[in-house]
């Protein structure tokens, strides 16, 4: 089976830093993926961790634990249009993507 | 090179009736994924089609059905609408191997 939790919603300011918390059992495992999805939007693909540690990419970074089946993707000098929903992502296995149901992010001024 | 293109994205259907959706994946993928999200449940998984095989699928009743053809373009079907069908219908193409995947704008179905 497979089951992924993060927060249903968090609230931050503009500028600050913010760690948005995903934890995940699986059956099987071929990385950890966050994607970002604006209101209406399609997701669009944020971060790939498949090794332990912290992946920095400009603004956000996500750091893995596989032996605590944790994961963190953690969003520096927030925008406003960092507002949106951050979703997790498991694959079991090469053949399909099963998300998390996605932690929405406001960011107020 | 064009994106994921799905069709229709907006459609309206009454109770009963029946629904088909397309996807179109970037050229050169062979894996398509289907997932429902609804404001309550997120992002759900459907299916996924490789080389127009079903390779998985997610907890969903015999109503949920798919179908891959030979140029990868996907479709999927639900028979019997319910009103909790209701959602955006999202596919995703990937290559296959660890890399990310690529969503399409989805299409929105309503059922009154």
């Amino acid at each position: 089976g497979q089951n992924i939790d993060q927060p249903t919603e968090m609230t931050a300011t503009e500028g600050a830093i913010v760690q948005i918390n995903c934890t995940y059992q699986t059956s099987g495992f071929n990385g950890l993926f966050w994607y970002q999805q604006h209101a209406g939007e399609a997701p669009t693909f944020l971060s790939y961790n498949v090794l332990d540690g912290l992946e920095e990419k400009g603004r956000f970074s996500s750091f893995l634990s596989r032996s605590k089946g944790y994961s963190y993707l953690l969003l520096k000098e927030l925008q406003m249009k960092d507002s949106a929903s951050y979703l997790c992502a498991v694959p079991p296995n090469n053949n399909d993507m099963r998300f998390g149901a996605g932690t929405r992010l406001t960011v107020k001024p | 090179k064009a994106g994921v293109t799905q069709t229709p994205r907006y459609l309206i259907k009454t109770r009963g009736q029946q629904v088909t959706l397309s996807c179109s994946p970037i050229s050169g993928h062979r894996s398509v994924s289907w997932y429902q999200q609804t404001p309550g449940q997120g992002l759900q998984f459907l299916f996924e089609y490789f080389s127009e095989t079903q390779r998985n699928k997610g907890n969903f009743p015999g109503r949920f059905s798919g179908r891959q053809f030979s140029n990868s373009r996907s479709e999927m079907n639900v028979s019997t609408l319910e009103l909790g069908d209701s959602a955006l219908y999202l596919c995703a193409s990937w290559t296959g191997s660890n890399t990310e995947a690529f969503f399409g704008q989805g299409t929105r179905l309503t059922v009154v």
